[in-house]
């Protein structure tokens, strides 16, 4: 099983700030079939980045993801309010498909 | 809309079963591969389960494997997941998910006595 390791547990900045949030692996992802979600209170998991670097549909360009291997990195360029939130990573390339522990994004 | 409903969750025993239905509209899963999602309160996501369009093959968890089955009915636009010998541990929001892409809001599986 491809254990993802995610960090920091708990980030906190400002509104225009950058974030970088960390996404490793304890084996190279496949194909980097990696993808990120975002996930607020009471509300389902919304699909960020797939393939490690592909926005999904109706994502803004602020958000970037990169990274291959075993390290995957996600980037939000300049924090808006509807940014702050729970971002997990998961690897869907070798079954179990398995998440990440989660990045919670606060307002500083 | 496009859109996924889940249906069929519920509070049970332990030992019990229940089986989860999801019904997509706006859009046709059969081509898509789908999976099962779970979220226990307070915690962070678990996949469960993966099933390919035409159903020839199906992933499981370690923690549902042998308990938990992942079916599918293109003709009615569905998925299911029919959950045995359910356990404490299995209490939690289950989603399902249309290639990652597409989720449904969840149906809340709450085990206990």
């Amino acid at each position: 099983e491809i254990v993802l390791t995610q960090s920091p547990g708990t980030l906190s900045l400002s509104p225009g700030e950058r974030a970088t949030l960390s996404c490793r692996a304890s084996l190279s992802v496949s194909s980097n079939f990696l993808a990120w979600y975002q996930q607020k209170p009471g509300r389902a998991p919304r699909l960020v980045i797939y393939g490690a670097s592909s926005r999904a549909t109706g994502i803004p360009d602020r958000f970037a993801g990169s990274g291959s291997g075993t390290d995957f990195t996600l980037t939000i360029s300049r924090l808006e309010s509807e940014d702050f939130a729970v971002y997990y990573c998961q690897q869907y390339g070798t079954s179990p498909f398995t998440f990440g522990q989660g990045t919670k994004l606060e307002i500083k | 809309e496009v859109q996924l409903v889940e249906s069929g969750g519920g509070l049970v025993q332990p030992g019990g079963s229940l089986r989860l239905s999801c019904v997509a509209s706006g859009f046709s899963i059969s081509d898509n591969y789908m999976n099962w999602v779970r979220q226990a309160p307070g915690k962070g996501l678990e996949w469960i389960s993966y099933i390919t369009s035409g159903s020839s093959t199906m992933y499981y968890a370690d923690s549902v494997k042998g308990r938990f089955t992942i079916s599918r009915d293109n003709a009615k636009n569905s998925l299911y997941l029919q959950m045995n010998s359910l356990r404490v541990e299995d209490t939690a929001i289950y989603y399902c998910a249309s290639k990652f892409e597409i989720w449904g809001r969840g149906a809340m599986v709450t085990v206990s006595s």
